[in-house]
């Protein structure tokens, strides 16, 4: 397994304004994603952060609202934009250490509360 | 969409007793995985199935996979009020650029 770890756990932010999430992990991995999980859902993926390039976002999710840097192997930001309300989630990063199998583990998890 | 789905979505058991958790997908898998959640924290690996294997058993639990009926069921055995958490099934889809699909989850009460 890996450390993972996220800043910050938890903000109120007011509408219209941006928070960056930081995702550090005390290992070197290929693979980083990041998921948002809305009150009382589940979880759904938001992008898969590549070291050296884009992101790749799913289905829903856009680079203008969503954008990510992945600057190393070991670090990821996600920021989200210009907020309301309906971004109020838990923003979790995860990593994969198998890849072949794609296990995931994941750090504690950012709330987000937009007011 | 979500590819898999958890039944029941509630359940509520006294300590000691055992807990049963089903999962049903939809298409081809590579494997299947269960997570724990903590009062909305981070996820917890549990335990990964592969699709040729049918039965693994990790301390209290057992995770049984049937890919016929394209399903699987976590079993925690004994258990205890800190097994109380939200259980997620996720399913890793056969083919290039797969990624994990969540269940909506099944919340997990474990009464002292």
């Amino acid at each position: 397994s890996a450390v993972i770890s996220q800043k910050p756990s938890r903000d109120i932010c007011q509408r219209g304004t941006s928070l960056t999430i930081q995702c550090q992990v005390d290992s070197q991995v290929t693979m980083m994603f990041w998921y948002r999980q809305q009150p009382g859902q589940s979880l759904t993926l938001i992008a898969t952060a590549n070291q050296g390039s884009e992101a790749t976002y799913e289905s829903g999710f856009v680079i203008d609202k969503f954008p990510i840097s992945r600057p190393n192997l070991t670090f990821s930001t996600l920021t989200v934009s210009n907020m309301s309300p309906e971004d109020s989630s838990i923003y979790l990063c995860s990593v994969g250490l198998r890849v072949r199998y794609n296990e995931q583990f994941f750090g504690p998890g950012t709330r987000l509360t937009v007011l | 969409s979500q590819q898999g789905e958890e039944d029941p979505q509630a359940l509520s058991i006294q300590e000691g007793e055992n807990a049963t958790m089903n999962c049903s997908y939809k298409t081809s898998i590579n494997n299947l995985q269960w997570y724990r959640q903590n009062s909305g924290r981070g996820l917890v690996h549990l335990i990964l199935i592969r699709s040729n294997e049918r039965e693994k058993h990790s301390g209290r639990l057992r995770v049984t996979l049937d890919t016929s009926k394209k399903s699987s069921s976590l079993l925690i055995t004994a258990s205890r009020a800190a097994d109380t958490a939200s259980y997620f099934c996720a399913t890793d889809a056969s083919g290039a650029n797969s990624k994990l699909t969540f269940g909506k989850g099944i919340t997990l009460s474990v009464r002292p």
